[in-house]
């Protein structure tokens, strides 16, 4: 069956401009995931939705990156006014939702990679 | 930041050999997972243990899970050039408040596997 889907696979961006990277999840996923994996780093977790509520946003960066889920299945991440720093992977990951303790696997996308010039 | 810290950072090994990775982490978790990142791509899910298990299989490979040391071993047996890759293990330490769930990763491990 069809995976997480990502695109672009590849962006690069003068700083300053704005950004729209795009995921697909797997169909009826409830759970998408954005994570932000720098070079030789582990992913580290952007925000979550749980179909089009943004439950938590805590690991956005800066007021500058923006997501949405505006009908609980494709989001969109956008990062406005580039920075280099802001060069990376942008992985997408959606799961189903287990209520109570514990969580399922997370599905991966293969990524944006994103490079600020 | 970084939760879990993975060791060693490199490990080569010749074909056939067993590798095995260790991961630390630092605060109460639900369950703690390992991916698999191959050069290039998405993580790919290998096997999820929760903290009431200690130990679990899943063909070649073998979990254990120490919640009192607050470590977990990846053991990869007969190790194949296609297992090269990096090993990253993720902690999920349950709902906060929303019940997000969202993973925590190390730092990885990049295995090297010689034919």
């Amino acid at each position: 069956g069809a995976g997480v889907s990502q695109s672009p696979r590849y962006k690069v961006a003068k700083r300053g401009q704005d950004v729209a990277l795009r995921c697909d999840p797997i169909s009826g996923h409830v759970s998408l995931f954005w994570y932000q994996q720098a070079l030789g780093q582990g992913p580290e977790f952007l925000t979550y939705f749980q179909n089009e509520a943004q439950l938590d946003k805590s690991g956005l960066p800066s007021d500058r990156f923006f997501a949405e889920r505006p009908e609980g299945s494709v989001s969109t991440l956008k990062i406005q006014r580039t920075q280099q720093e802001d060069s990376a992977v942008y992985l997408c990951a959606s799961s189903l939702v287990m209520s109570g303790r514990g969580s399922y696997e997370q599905y991966f996308g293969p990524g944006t990679r994103l490079t600020v010039t | 930041s970084q939760q879990g810290e993975e060791d060693p950072q490199a490990l080569s090994i010749q074909e056939g050999e067993n590798a095995t990775m260790n991961c630390s982490y630092k605060t109460s978790i639900n369950n703690l997972q390992w991916y698999r990142q191959n050069s290039g791509r998405g993580l790919v899910h290998l096997i999820l243990i929760r903290s009431n298990e200690r130990e679990k299989h899943s063909g070649r490979l073998r979990v254990t899970l120490d919640t009192s040391k607050k470590s977990s071993s990846l053991l990869i047996t007969a190790s194949r050039a296609a297992d090269t890759a990096s090993y990253f293990c993720a902690t999920d330490a349950g709902g906060s408040g929303a019940g997000s769930y969202q993973l925590t990763f190390g730092k990885g491990t990049k295995l090297s596997v010689i034919p």
